[in-house]
């Protein structure tokens, strides 16, 4: 089954503990991106590697790090959490659809709580 | 000025109505655009995408982009209870079509 797979499901932690959350593809996609949710503020984008060892910043990628060493593997990591990444958190990969189009799979998303 | 508004909701419409959502965008460098539909708790999933202006339909749903206006619209016709959900609005930009931008999202509510 074709999927994006996040583990874990929900964390807490407390701050400045050092977090890896991981996400794994199935798909052979080369793009992945890791997104935050929080209400009102919609999905913002954190890292996305467009490839293997090609990874760059989107639009909120402060306190983050990735790394792209493989393909299917993307990490999200905190090296030291603070009550403001207290987040949903989405990996996606994306494909290109037989006509042409594009499409963004997602994993089920990480609640992470920060204390 | 946000990059991509919606409005919030909650959007209420009876079951077998059309429900219409709107989205304005800033960046005229876009070039392709997503809704996504999200239930409370899960991930987002695709609805459809649309890359030239007009419409496309597919089934009950019809997408409808105007980039002189910077306004993508989802129209969904035989609401369903099941249609109940959030829908984001996403336009994507960059060279590559690296950066999804997400709106925050319509709250949409079908009443039976």
């Amino acid at each position: 089954e074709a999927q994006v797979t996040q583990n874990p499901r929900y964390l807490i932690t407390v701050t400045g503990k050092k977090l890896t959350v991981t996400c794994s593809q199935n798909m052979n996609h080369e793009y992945m991106s890791w997104y935050r949710q929080d209400p009102g503020l919609g999905l913002r984008q954190i890292y996305y590697s467009m490839n293997v060892e090609v990874t760059d910043k989107g639009d909120v990628p402060e306190g983050y790090k990735v790394s792209r060493k493989e393909k299917r593997n993307f990490p999200l990591i905190l090296e030291s959490p603070s009550p403001n990444q207290t987040s949903l958190y989405f990996c996606a990969s994306k494909f290109r659809t037989g006509n042409g189009g594009e499409k963004l799979f997602f994993g089920s998303g990480t609640q992470l709580s920060v204390l | 000025q946000k990059e991509v508004e919606q409005n919030s909701g909650p959007l209420s419409v009876p079951e077998g109505a059309i429900a219409s959502l709107n989205c304005t965008y800033s960046d005229r460098g876009s070039q392709s655009f997503f809704w996504y539909r999200q239930y409370s708790g899960k991930s987002p999933e695709l609805i459809m995408s649309i890359y030239s202006n007009g419409d496309k339909e597919d089934g009950r749903f019809t997408a409808q982009l105007n980039k002189a206006s910077q306004y993508v619209s989802l129209l969904i016709r035989d609401s369903q209870p099941s249609d109940s959900a959030t829908y984001l609005c996403a336009p994507c930009r960059g060279n590559y079509g690296q950066n999804f931008v997400f709106g925050p999202g319509t709250r949409l509510s079908v009443l039976p």
